[in-house]
């Protein structure tokens, strides 16, 4: 089945910092999301993206499906900022199938 | 909207017992639901496939006898751990999608944290 890697698997910021995760893909995807998992578990959408840039506040992606992988950009990251960050991905093919989660990035957002 | 309701959020049961989970799609239907289960410090992984009317499908290594999945309606599906152990002490969640294709993003419920003692 289809691989996603994700890095790096660990990441300490001073409040303020910028930051960039990764993600790569073994396959041709019709689906990426990124998540954020917060302490209490909850699974925070932060973008459906299968291409392209988009930006949200502080955070935007890009998706470069014909490379497969993805980048999430946090700037000026906040100790709300600290959690896992998730990719997801479904594999290029019909009907309705499951997210495949990679391993997670680890983000400690220090004061 | 596309709002997924998991309840309960966290259970706590002793070991032998049974404990249903529900997953409610509260404003669209969803023929397909996913089940997903995350130990401590690791990813979330596909337990089984929902599906409304027919029985569910579950990945290689999940006893299809001990997880029952009932999808009984286009808006809910439960997970039910029967005869549970300390070693299905997880984080179960579940997730479903507007429409029949992968190009949408799939929306997960809040997750029900078992401990079972």
């Amino acid at each position: 089945g289809i691989q996603v890697e994700q890095s790096p698997p660990d990441l300490i910021l001073q409040e303020g910092a910028n930051s960039t995760l990764r993600c790569n893909f073994s396959d041709s995807v019709n689906n990426l999301q990124w998540f954020h998992q917060n302490p209490w578990g909850q699974l925070i959408n932060l973008f459906y993206i299968p291409s392209g840039t988009k930006q949200n506040g502080r955070l935007s992606a890009t998706t470069v499906a014909t490379e497969r992988y993805s980048l999430l950009y946090i700037s000026s990251s906040q100790t709300t900022d600290s959690g896992v960050y998730f990719c997801a991905v479904t594999p290029t093919g019909s009907g309705n199938t499951p997210l495949v989660f990679g391993k997670g990035t680890r983000l400690s957002v220090i004061a | 909207g596309a709002v997924v309701s998991q309840h309960p959020s966290w259970v706590i049961c002793k070991s032998g017992t049974s404990v249903k989970i529900e997953c409610r799609s509260l404003d669209f239907q969803a023929t397909t639901m996913f089940w997903y289960r995350q130990f401590p410090k690791q990813s979330l992984m596909l337990m089984a496939t929902s599906n409304e009317g027919s029985k569910a499908t579950y990945e290689q290594g999940v006893e299809k006898d001990k997880f029952l999945i009932n999808h009984a309606s286009l808006t809910l599906s439960t997970l039910t751990v029967t005869s549970a152990h300390p070693e299905d002490s997880s984080f179960y969640i579940c997730s479903a999608r507007v429409g029949d294709s992968s190009n949408s993003p799939l929306h997960f419920g809040n997750g029900t944290r078992l401990t079972v003692t």
